[in-house]
């Protein structure tokens, strides 16, 4: 069965800081997976997705993830953080179905 | 603009008056599906359809009905909704199938409340 769990729930960060966000899943398959960003009162706007190329992938904003098979895990980073960054962030990971399986979501507070 | 449209943005509601949330994608996609958010459980599907005259349950089905009549609309019905049904909801699309580049398009939310 494919599962993801976020290992936090919130996380905060001073502006210019580094941004780690965790996510760790579970599949039977080559997985594909994704970090979608919600902003208040916004829909889900797609960060970056890995698809079996490059392990590090590099998404929009200065956000990038690795893909670690051997740890199970996708984290996002990003080097400085933004006020603009603070958000709610979701890792999401499919497998060959049409079926997303969505994390609980990480909380991401930035202080100036 | 390829985008995915919801409406209503925001309704209030009471227990067993029936409502119906409209989405529609301008993108020709196949697969387009319901999710719904709560604090601390992400989005869970609650139907999907992978094509016109093909929807099936997803995760959290009960109390929702859907229709697929026409490719770019997915309206989400229902039919008595009740308190435990106030929620955010999002629809999506995508190209099919999913995998390796397929990215699903969410639209900007249905906040319900239902009294």
């Amino acid at each position: 069965a494919q599962s993801v769990t976020q290992l936090d729930s919130h996380v905060s960060v001073s502006e210019g800081t580094p941004v780690l966000l965790r996510c760790n899943y579970s599949s039977s398959y080559s997985p594909s997976l994704f970090w979608y960003v919600q902003h208040p009162n916004k829909g889900l706007q797609l960060l970056l997705k890995y698809t079996s190329a490059a392990t590090l992938v590099k998404g929009i904003n200065g956000f990038e993830a690795e893909f670690k098979k051997s740890e199970t895990s996708f984290h996002l980073t990003k080097p400085s953080a933004h006020m603009s960054d603070a958000a709610e962030y979701f890792c999401v990971v499919t497998v060959a179905t049409d079926k997303l399986i969505f994390g609980t979501g990480t909380r991401l507070q930035v202080f100036p | 603009e390829a985008q995915v449209t919801q409406n209503p943005r925001y309704l209030i509601t009471v227990t067993g008056k029936k409502l119906t949330v409209t989405c529609s994608q301008n993108m020709n996609h196949e697969y387009m599906s319901w999710y719904r958010q709560d604090p601390g459980l992400g989005l869970r599907q609650i139907y999907y359809s992978m094509n016109v005259e093909v929807t099936d349950k997803g995760d959290v089905p009960e109390g929702y009905k859907v229709s697929r009549k026409e490719k770019r609309n997915f309206p989400l019905i229902l039919e008595s909704p009740s308190p435990n049904q106030t929620s955010l909801y999002f629809c999506a699309s995508s190209q099919r199938p999913h995998g390796p580049g397929k990215t699903q398009y969410f639209g900007p939310g249905t906040r319900l409340l239902v009294l």
